[in-house]
């Protein structure tokens, strides 16, 4: 069973500090995204990589950057964290070989970050 | 999310009815349109997705339809049942000169009626 798993369900951070989100999927997925989710706004793309130490940028990279530096793991990083950047926060992955569909992407079950 | 669907729209269906659920897309270059289910407490499930060159698409006990001239989209599903009740997005597929990512429409939050 195919499984993407993201390092906290909940996390409450300082403004200023620097947060670090984890994600690790085990299919062997060359993509990787991180959305957030705000109500009223649906998911939105942060980042994305198509394969280790690439990455793209999504429609709002702001005040974010990320990292792979192994194929199953994809980390999220908010520099220096800041009250409008309270979201849910969900990873996904998919295949680029699979022969399924190229937009079927698998999602962990996100992480509810509060900046106080 | 817990609190993903406060600002939805709310479409509410009898159990063993079916749903219609509608979605209304921008971009007349999208060559793919997906539907995902979001459940409480957990993250986006994919459904069902149809090319553009098609106008229907049926999985098991969902159908999607695709109209180009009007752009839109929807997502039937038949004799719907108390675990359909979820949130469902729509998403349409944007080709870059260097990527390929997907936009997800705000949800539809579908209630089922007991």
């Amino acid at each position: 069973d195919v499984k993407v798993t993201q390092s906290s369900r909940y996390l409450v951070k300082r403004t200023g500090e620097k947060v670090f989100l984890e994600c690790v999927q085990d299919m062997d997925h060359e993509n990787m995204f991180w959305y957030r989710q705000d109500p009223g706004l649906g998911l939105r793309l942060i980042y994305f990589s198509y394969d280790v130490k690439m990455k793209e940028k999504g429609d709002i990279p702001e005040g974010y950057s990320v990292s792979r530096e192994k194929k199953e793991r994809f980390s999220l990083i908010l520099e220096s964290a800041s009250t409008n950047q309270t979201s849910m926060y969900l990873c996904a992955s998919s295949s680029q070989t699979s022969g399924r569909s190229p937009y079927e992407q698998y999602f962990g079950p996100g992480t509810r970050l509060t900046v106080t | 999310g817990e609190s993903v669907g406060l600002h939805l729209p709310t479409l509410s269906v009898q159990e063993g009815d079916n749903s219609i659920i509608n979605c209304a897309y921008s971009n007349s270059a999208s060559d793919y349109f997906i539907w995902y289910k979001q459940e409480s407490g957990k993250g986006p499930q994919f459904i069902i997705d149809i090319r553009s060159n098609m106008d229907k698409r049926q999985g098991q006990r969902v159908t999607v339809l695709l109209n180009k001239t009007v752009k839109h989209l929807s997502l039937q599903i038949a004799a719907t049942q108390p675990g359909d009740s979820a949130v469902y997005f729509c998403a349409e597929n944007i080709r870059g000169n260097r990527d390929d990512k997907i936009i997800f429409g705000k949800g539809t939050r579908l209630h089922i009626l007991p």
